[in-house]
């Protein structure tokens, strides 16, 4: 089983402000590597494909990076609507596994 | 619009079964392979079940194995979880999820359905 890790599990930041999280795996996944945003009692909604490609309707502020084993999330110009919990996933193999998440809290 | 709804959820006493519905439309659903996730009261996301759009592929995650049991049912549009033999443990809110082409992404996600399991 492929294991992510994320980093920082909390982090406050305020707005305006760039902010990068990141997910490291446990070994290779190439670029099978996609970032999910969570706001509290919603479902995940999905940002990053395949570790760069930003998905329909995502705020250009939102970008990805990264390959291999190590991979970042940029949010650059946060606002206030951007408070939530950000989780990595891995398609590479199955078992599927995600991230702990990443939770980001506005000022 | 692309849409899922689980339905389903509920309390259970321990050991007890549970089957998890997730209508489906919106798309073509027999075209996409399809998963179950789960995620506990305040914690993070766990992957529990995955099917193939032609059903031949089936995957679970070990904490599941052996007690839950994916399903669907192209001609309804539908995917489905048994849960049979549940745990405390398996107290989560339950979403299925599309997944992209060829093993990928997970978009969209249905609202969810809450499974509680105590005595």
């Amino acid at each position: 089983e492929i294991v992510l890790t994320q980093s920082p599990e909390f982090q406050s930041v305020t707005p305006k402000e760039k902010v990068t999280l990141t997910c490291r795996a446990s070994q290779s996944i190439g670029i099978s590597l996609h970032w999910y945003q969570q706001k509290p009692d919603q479902s995940p909604k999905l940002l990053i494909t395949y570790a760069s490609q930003s998905f329909s309707g995502v705020p250009s502020r939102f970008s990805g990076s990264g390959s291999g084993t190590d991979f970042t999330l940029t949010i650059n110009s946060l606002e206030a609507e951007d408070a939530a919990t950000y989780y990595c996933h891995q398609s590479s193999s199955l078992p599927y596994t995600f991230g702990q998440g990443t939770k980001l809290e506005i000022k | 619009e692309v849409q899922l709804v689980e339905s389903g959820g509920g309390l259970v006493q321990p050991g007890g079964s549970l089957r998890l519905s997730c209508a489906a439309s919106g798309f073509t659903f027999s075209i996409n392979s399809m998963n179950w996730v789960r995620q506990a009261p305040g914690k993070g996301l766990e992957w529990v079940s995955y099917m193939s759009s032609t059903t031949n592929s089936i995957r679970y995650a070990d904490s599941v194995k052996g007690r839950f049991t994916i399903s669907r049912d192209n001609g309804k549009n539908s995917l489905y979880l048994q849960m049979n033999n549940l745990r405390v443990e398996d107290t989560a809110v339950y979403y299925c999820a599309r997944e992209g082409p060829g093993g990928s992404w997970f978009d969209p996600w249905g609202q969810g359905t809450l499974v509680t399991v105590s005595s």
